[in-house]
């Protein structure tokens, strides 16, 4: 199984508030989980990744947490900025793959 | 400063048209990719290639081919064209499955 699921579909967070987005996976031979940023009319760009040897991953207000019996990690991000309003998401691969599966997108929206 | 190019930004084509969406990057990528994106359904797997003349199907090929006779280079084609593909199409590359994948800006494609 190569899906990867994201959630929610859409997020409204106020200034300075926490964002969470969640993703789960199917597939144990993933080894590599990044995280995208779109913003509109833009390709989406590298923002965090994780590899499954570490349960969390700090970069900045970025935070990635990651919990393999689960299968499941998670994007946090602390004190949430209007400018972090843009389209995330998560994705998953491996290493005897060259292609990378991605989740179905979170839309976050922070009020300012 | 590392480089996806899609030829066209936008596109509008006639029902049964064949259609030629080219993609180059000049950052010497071994692994090159074509996604669709439509709301909702996140970024979904056309076809991608690992080496020149490589390719795999991802994870919704139907109706679709890719060529990469070069390294810097990689065309989606539409072998004749519906409106049910009509959507966003990005094109990306990376060294590895390891390391970030790099987009283009993407091609709104129009079917009429």
């Amino acid at each position: 199984q190569q899906q990867v699921k994201q959630s929610p579909q859409s997020l409204i967070v106020q200034k300075g508030g926490i964002s969470i987005i969640n993703c789960a996976y199917e597939n144990t031979a993933f080894d590599y989980f990044p995280w995208y940023q779109q913003f509109p009319g833009k390709g989406p760009a590298l923002l965090i990744a994780i590899r499954p040897d570490v349960s969390e991953k700090k970069e900045g207000r970025f935070t990635i947490s990651f919990n393999k019996s689960a299968k499941q990690f998670s994007l946090h991000i602390m004190d949430s900025q209007p400018g972090d309003s843009a389209t995330y998401f998560c994705a998953a691969s491996y290493s005897s793959a060259s292609k990378i599966i991605f989740g179905s997108g979170t839309r976050l929206s922070i009020r300012p | 400063d590392v480089k996806v190019t899609q030829s066209s930004r936008y596109l509008v084509k006639r029902t049964g048209e064949k259609v030629f969406l080219e993609c180059v990057q000049d950052m010497d990528h071994e692994n090159m990719f074509w996604y669709r994106q439509d709301p909702g359904l996140g970024l979904r797997l056309i076809y991608f290639s690992y080496d020149v003349k490589m390719k795999e199907k991802g994870d919704i090929p139907e109706g679709y081919s890719v060529s990469r006779e070069k390294k810097e280079r990689f065309s989606l084609i539409l072998e004749s064209a519906s409106t049910n593909q009509t959507s966003m199409y990005l094109c990306a590359s990376s060294e590895t499955a390891h390391t970030e994948a790099f987009f283009g800006q993407g091609t709104r494609l129009t079917v009429v």
